[in-house]
């Protein structure tokens, strides 16, 4: 069985700051994890996805994550935001198998 | 089309009602999800089809909802007997292969008044 924990359920930040999102899990396997975007009234698209190698995943739209087993975290993190990136975050694991388990989300709000 | 195809966008139904969700999904990709998504809730796994057969229906709450994909391609959900509890969000996925990344479709709103 897995699990996924998004901390946060809203997160607002300024324009051009930086922002986290975080993300925990809880697998007995080895994991793959993702984080999708969903912008209102679309679907999920994938934003990045940690499969195996370097654990600093970089994804579309200046966005990036870090695989940590050892805190079995998979943070999203971007330098600075856009007003284009406000939607709602979900951080996903698939525990080799094809089920995806997905967090809550994490509604980003950027703020001018 | 480019990508996941699901229709309707809305659907609106009374209690007690039967409902068809469709998917199409993106050409040639062999695996198709479908996910449910409540409000405030990240979307929940329902029923996994490899091909024509559905591999995994685990996810199904109970008999009154059934998924089809009779020629591999196009996939129907049906709810029976619909009640207030199943108003969400149905998203419809599809992958080339069960290792592969999932490509969602913008969903169908169930509301069941």
């Amino acid at each position: 069985a897995q699990s996924v924990t998004q901390l946060d359920s809203q997160v607002p930040v300024f324009e051009e700051a930086p922002v986290e999102l975080r993300c925990n899990y809880s697998s007995s396997v080895s994991v793959y994890l993702f984080w999708y975007v969903q912008y209102p009234n679309q679907g999920l698209q994938l934003l990045l996805k940690y499969l195996s190698g370097s654990t600093l995943v970089k994804g579309i739209n200046g966005f990036e994550a870090e695989f940590n087993k050892s805190q079995t975290s998979f943070h999203l993190r971007k330098p600075s935001v856009h007003i284009s990136d406000t939607a709602e975050y979900f951080c996903a694991v698939n525990g080799g198998s094809y089920q995806l388990t997905f967090g809550k989300g994490t509604k980003l709000s950027v703020i001018p | 089309g480019a990508g996941v195809s699901q229709t309707p966008s809305n659907k609106v139904t009374e209690k007690g009602k039967y409902v068809e969700l469709r998917c199409d999904p993106i050409s040639g990709h062999t695996a198709l999800y479908w996910y449910r998504q409540s409000l405030g809730q990240g979307p929940e796994f329902l029923i996994y089809f490899q091909g024509t057969g559905a591999a995994d229906d685990s996810g199904l709450p109970n008999d009154r909802f059934f998924a089809v994909r009779p020629e591999g391609s196009v996939s129907t959900l049906k709810i029976q007997r619909t009640e207030r509890g199943d108003s969400a969000v149905y998203l419809c996925a599809s992958s080339p292969g069960m290792d592969s990344p999932l490509h969602f479709g913008n969903g169908t709103r169930l509301t069941v008044t």
